[in-house]
C-alpha cells in the first residue's frame, strides 16, 4: 500500500524557516517525480514544486522560487521542501504528492504550516 | 500559466440525479493532460480521472471525463451521498502547473 506521510508543520514568524518533510513507503520511491502542493485556508489548490526522480531536475511555482528548495532522499525514501523567507501568505497545509499518470496520482494527508506573529 | 475556471462555483443536486462539472482553460492544454480531483472536508484531494478521460484505478465507473483543447468536463452520472465534497481539475501539461478554483457539489 501506498503511503505518504508529511511532517515538521507547525507555526513560525514571518521570515522565518522550516523543513517539511515526506516519507514514503509501499512503492520503489527512487521510480517517481514527486511534487508539493499546498492549500491556503478555506482555499484551493496551489501547485508548488516538483523535483524528478533522481533529484537532478527541480521546478518551482513562481510564488515560491528564490525561497523553497525541493530535494529528496532516495536512500531515506524521503521527500523535502527547505522553506525560508516565509511570509503570511505561505500559511497553508502543505501535501507531498507522488506522479504517475497525473502529478496527484498519491497523496499524503497534509502538514500545516501558519505564519504569524 | 494556463489558467482553468471552472464552473459553476457551487452545484446544488440531488441524490440519483447527473452532475456536469466545467473546466475551461485559457488557452490548449497539451496531450489533454487534464486531471479531475474529489476533496472531501479535512481529507487530500483524491485523483479521480487523469488523461481528461481515464479514470484512476478503484473509481466507479458513474464518474466520467471528456473533452479536449480547452474545454473539459466531468460527469457523475448518478449521484451517491458520498459523491457529495469539491471537485478540482488541473493541467499537467504546462509548467507551472495549474489547477481550477474548485466547484463545490452540495446536496440539495
Amino acid at each position: 500500500e501506498v503511503q505518504l506521510v508529511e511532517s515538521g508543520g507547525g507555526l513560525v514568524q514571518p521570515g522565518g524557516s522550516l523543513r517539511l518533510s515526506c516519507a514514503a513507503s509501499g512503492f520503489t520511491f527512487s521510480g517517481y517525480w514527486m511534487h508539493w502542493v499546498r492549500q491556503g485556508p478555506g482555499k484551493g489548490l496551489v501547485w508548488v514544486s516538483r523535483i524528478n526522480s533522481d533529484g537532478s531536475s527541480t521546478t518551482y511555482a513562481d510564488s515560491v522560487k528564490g525561497r523553497f528548495t525541493i530535494s529528496r532522499d532516495n536512500a531515506r525514501n524521503t521527500l523535502y521542501l527547505q522553506m525560508n523567507s516565509l511570509r503570511a501568505e505561505d500559511t497553508a497545509v502543505y501535501y507531498c504528492a507522488r506522479d504517475g499518470l497525473a502529478p496527484g496520482y498519491y497523496w499524503g494527508q497534509g502538514t500545516l504550516v501558519t505564519v504569524s506573529s | 500559466e494556463i489558467v482553468l475556471t471552472q464552473s459553476p462555483g457551487t452545484l446544488s443536486l440531488s441524490p440519483g440525479e447527473r452532475a456536469t462539472l466545467s473546466c475551461r482553460a485559457s488557452q490548449s492544454v497539451s496531450s489533454s493532460y487534464l486531471a479531475w480531483y474529489q476533496q472531501k472536508p479535512g481529507q487530500a484531494p483524491r485523483l479521480l480521472i487523469y488523461g481528461a478521460s481515464s479514470r484512476a484505478t478503484g473509481i466507479p465507473d458513474r464518474f466520467s471525463g471528456s473533452g479536449s483543447g480547452t474545454d473539459f468536463t466531468l460527469t457523475i452520472s448518478r449521484l451517491e451521498p458520498e459523491d457529495f465534497a469539491v471537485y478540482y481539475c488541473q493541467q499537467y501539461g504546462s509548467l507551472p502547473y495549474t489547477f481550477g478554483q474548485g466547484t463545490k457539489l452540495e446536496i440539495k
